[in-house]
């Protein structure tokens, strides 16, 4: 039972260009969504993130967008950058305080210069 | 450094061995998290600690899996009678507090059971 789910499993974009990745979850008690980036060979590092009571959030070039009727949210990249070349993560917590996170499958991005 | 350390960095054995994976999180973070990864899959939450108690521990698999904490720093992933489908990277985290879900990670434990 996948709770959150990210059905593109790669992303090619042109530098400068935006780049747009999508997460959907089935689990309405989901208050926090976060995105993470994982470059090979580390970790994840937390990116952005976006509490249920807003839809929209934004860092810089990066934004995220959440529509809890459809219960998606997506990461934009504005413009990409090669740098940003990564595996994205998106990320659900629950309300309870114990900062356990659902995490989706990923997206690979590659931006081409 | 400042991050959160992992070790051993890879780490091979053979089925049925014993195996510990160590985690030394953030100065000052008291929420601990383990997690393992799978080839293509995303993080998949095994246990949380608060200080020195598993707040939660509803990820771990089976009872092959323990971690403890003993001093509310340094944790360590012990893993039983491993099995070649314990295969993955094992990554830590810790963070200030357990609300926000901003979590720092460690590079992981490639763990590889033949």
């Amino acid at each position: 039972d996948q709770q959150v789910k990210q059905n593109s499993p790669s992303l090619s974009v042109q530098e400068g260009r935006i780049s747009i990745l999508n997460c959907d979850y089935t689990n309405s008690m989901f208050d926090y969504f976060l995105w993470y980036k994982k470059y090979p060979a580390e970790g994840p590092t937390f990116l952005i993130s976006i509490s249920s009571i807003k839809d929209k959030n934004e860092d810089g070039r990066f934004t995220v967008f959440l529509n809890k009727s459809a219960k998606h949210l997506s990461l934009h990249i504005v413009p990409s950058q090669p740098g940003d070349s990564a595996v994205y993560f998106c990320a659900a917590k629950g309300s309870s305080n114990t900062g356990k996170l659902i995490f989706g499958q990923g997206t690979t991005l590659q931006v081409k210069p | 450094g400042a991050g959160v350390s992992q070790t051993p960095s890879n780490k091979v054995t053979e089925k049925g061995k014993y195996v510990e994976l160590r985690c030394d999180p953030i100065s000052g973070h008291t929420a601990l998290y383990w997690y393992r990864q799978s080839l293509g899959q995303g993080p998949e939450f095994l246990i949380y600690f608060q200080g020195t108690g598993a707040a939660d521990d509803s990820g771990l698999p089976n009872d092959r899996f323990f971690a403890v904490r003993p001093e509310g720093s340094v944790s360590t992933l012990k893993i039983q009678r491993t099995e070649r489908g314990d295969s993955a990277v094992y990554l830590c985290a810790s963070s200030l507090t357990s609300y926000s879900g901003e979590l720092f990670f460690g590079e992981g434990s490639r763990l590889t059971v033949l």
